[in-house]
This record gives C-alpha cells, structure tokens and sequence, in this order.
C-alpha cells in the first residue's frame, strides 16, 4: 500500500526547459512534504520542503506546489541544468511520534539533456 | 554538509554471517535513522533513534536490530544475513521530528551490502 507515489520513473528534458516532477500522495494526515536529489554513489541531499499551510515554495530554480484537495505535488526547475541529472524522491511526514517518520516515494530520474 | 559517516562502504559477505554497519555523526543530532534503498522500492525506514538508547521500529525492521549507546553512533545489525538484505544502506540525522526548517533529514554517504 503505497502511501507516496512518483508514477514517472524517468524524465527526459532538454537543458534550458522546465523539469516537472510530479507527486501523489493517500494519506492526509501527511502535512509536510520534501523533495531529495541523489547523485549515483550518494546519499540522498535535501532540496527543497513545504508545509501543508502552504500551496506553493520557491528556492531559486527550484519551486514545489502543493495542491491538497487533490493530494498532489510537483517540483519544477527552471531552467533545467545538465548538472540536474539525478533521482529526485519526494517525501512526505505525518504528525507526531513515527507518523513524524518520513514515507518516500519510489523516486523519478531526470536526465537532462545539452 | 552534515557530518555523517558510514562504515564500511562496501561489504560482501555470506548468508547466515552477522554484520553490523555504522552511523557517526558529528552534529550532535538527536535523530538518527537507517533506510535501506532497492530498485522498484525507494528508500524505507527500518529503524530510527530518538535519543541514547531509545530505538523504535520502522517499516521494514524484520532481520534487523540497532543499538544506540551514544549520541554520535548508530549501530545496524544484521543478527544471520540473507540474500534478501542485499541493498544500499543509508543512515540519516535530523533535529528533530518536527515540521519546520531544521527538521530535515541529512544522509550518509551509504553502505552496499552484498550478501552471497
């Protein structure tokens, strides 16, 4: 029973385009999702969060928008770097003892394209 | 980046050994956390730490037990390994469970364990 679902295994964007990654998720007592990237050989890295009170969060070229009626989420970069090549797994936490654990989607690999 | 460091890196080893991988960290987090990470799967939780010596279970803990006896180490055991246990290990810290900035996971670099 998959709580957090990437549906996309693999993206492929040509460099200077949008990148949109996309997130779905069952449970709503999930109230903060997070976005990781990871390099091959590497630990996950931390990208970019938003809170459930919020429907959208911006970090440079990277913004998460958080729709919550439909239970969805989506990262996008603009624009999209060769070096942006990576796995990106979307995460979400629920409230309060393990439900503060994070559940992590399967992950999307993006390939940038020069 | 956060210091958190994972020994061994790499490890082949055969079914029914025992096999312990480490966590250090250095930022004096109060949270750590083991997740194994497997084509088709993602990375799921198997144990997570809440303080010095208080361990709780995650979503796949069945073969596995974790020790905690210091704030800066976090110890995976693998009591008889099996083949199923083949996977990249990652250990992540965090401050808190919390749902602001701050309350972020940062990973290990990961071990690849290999089970024959």
């Amino acid at each position: 029973d998959q709580q957090v679902k990437q549906n996309s295994p693999s993206l492929s964007v040509q460099e200077g385009r949008i990148s949109i990654l996309n997130c779905d998720y069952t449970n709503s007592m999930f109230d903060y999702f997070l976005w990781y990237k990871k390099y091959p050989a590497e630990g996950p890295t931390f990208l970019i969060s938003i809170s459930s009170i919020k429907d959208k969060n911006e970090d440079g070229r990277f913004t998460v928008f958080l729709n919550k009626s439909a239970k969805h989420l989506s990262l996008h970069i603009v624009p999209s770097q060769p070096g942006d090549s990576a796995v990106y797994f979307c995460a979400a936490r629920g409230y309060g003892g393990s439900q503060g654990n994070l559940i992590f989607g399967k992950g999307t690999k993006l390939s940038v394209k020069p | 980046d956060a210091g958190i460091t994972q020994s061994p890196r790499h490890k082949v080893t055969e079914t029914g050994t025992p096999v312990t991988l480490r966590c250090h960290q250095t930022e004096n987090h109060r949270y750590m956390y083991w997740y194994r990470q497997d084509p088709g799967h993602g990375l799921r939780l198997i144990h997570y730490s809440y303080g010095v010596k208080d361990t709780d279970k995650g979503e796949v803990s069945d073969g596995y037990s974790v020790s905690r006896s210091k704030t800066e180490d976090f110890l995976l055991t693998l009591e008889s390994a099996t083949s199923s246990q083949t996977s990249v290990y990652f250990c992540a810290i965090s401050e808190s469970l919390g749902r602001g900035l701050g309350d972020e996971q940062f990973f290990g670099p990961g071990t690849r364990l290999t089970v024959l």
